[in-house]
């Protein structure tokens, strides 16, 4: 199996707080995840790879102090929205690449007051 | 940034019909993909059609690819109440095998 879990599945914060949302490759180690943002009735806009031991890659308009990856082992990635705001409110996914393909967590959804 | 642009945006049909979505793209790809997400929730994958493959099957499902126009054609036969969801087709490119997604098709199949 290709299992991806992420944590939490939702999460309210007030505006200004950082929030970190955690992706774990379950039964397999994964040294590339990735970071989707999804608005809704959206598509899924990457945001940034992230590889393990080494710096995360960012798309062109994402923010990469805003938006921390860190992906310290081979099955947690984690992405930090920093100083949130209204306007971060998404549902962001992420996904582990095993085997040169891309498995998906069941996705966070972020809800900024 | 979207590569891929997909139609109809939206579509209605009743259940037994068949559906059928397109995908363009933009520059070359190692494979395409098609997913599928129900409302508010994760993805699911249905299918993945390499760049050297013209047709794929699964179950209900049937994938073309067309390298030289650079679309893909997802058809859904026999459709169910079950298939309302969003359908997404998805290019990968490069090393990473990076997934650039397109907009999208809302299906909607009426009992």
């Amino acid at each position: 199996g290709a299992v991806v879990s992420q944590h939490p599945s939702w999460v309210i914060c007030k505006s200004g707080t950082s929030v970190k949302i955690e992706c774990r490759s379950l039964d397999f180690q994964a040294t590339t995840m990735f970071w989707y943002r999804q608005f809704p009735k959206q598509s899924l806009m990457l945001m940034a790879t992230s590889n393990e031991g080494s710096k995360a890659t960012y798309e062109q308009g994402v923010e990469k102090d805003k938006f921390l990856i860190n992906h310290a082992s081979l099955t947690l990635s984690t992405l930090t929205v920093t100083s949130a705001h209204p306007e971060d409110s998404s549902f962001y996914i992420c996904s582990a690449m095993k085997d040169y393909e891309q498995y998906f967590g069941p996705g966070t959804r972020l809800t900024v007051t | 940034s979207q590569q891929g642009e997909e139609d109809p945006q939206a579509l209605s049909i009743q259940e037994g019909e068949n559906a059928t979505m397109n995908c363009s793209y933009k520059t070359s790809i190692n494979n395409l993909q098609w997913y599928r997400q129900n409302s508010g929730r994760g993805l699911v994958h249905l299918i993945l059609i390499r760049s050297n493959e013209r047709e794929k099957h699964s179950g209900r499902l049937r994938v073309t690819l067309d390298t030289s126009k650079k679309s893909s054609s997802l058809l859904i036969t026999a459709s169910r109440a079950a298939d309302t969801a969003s359908y997404f087709c998805a290019t990968g490119s490069g090393g990473y095998n990076k997934l650039i997604f397109g907009a999208g098709t809302r299906l909607a199949v009426h009992p």
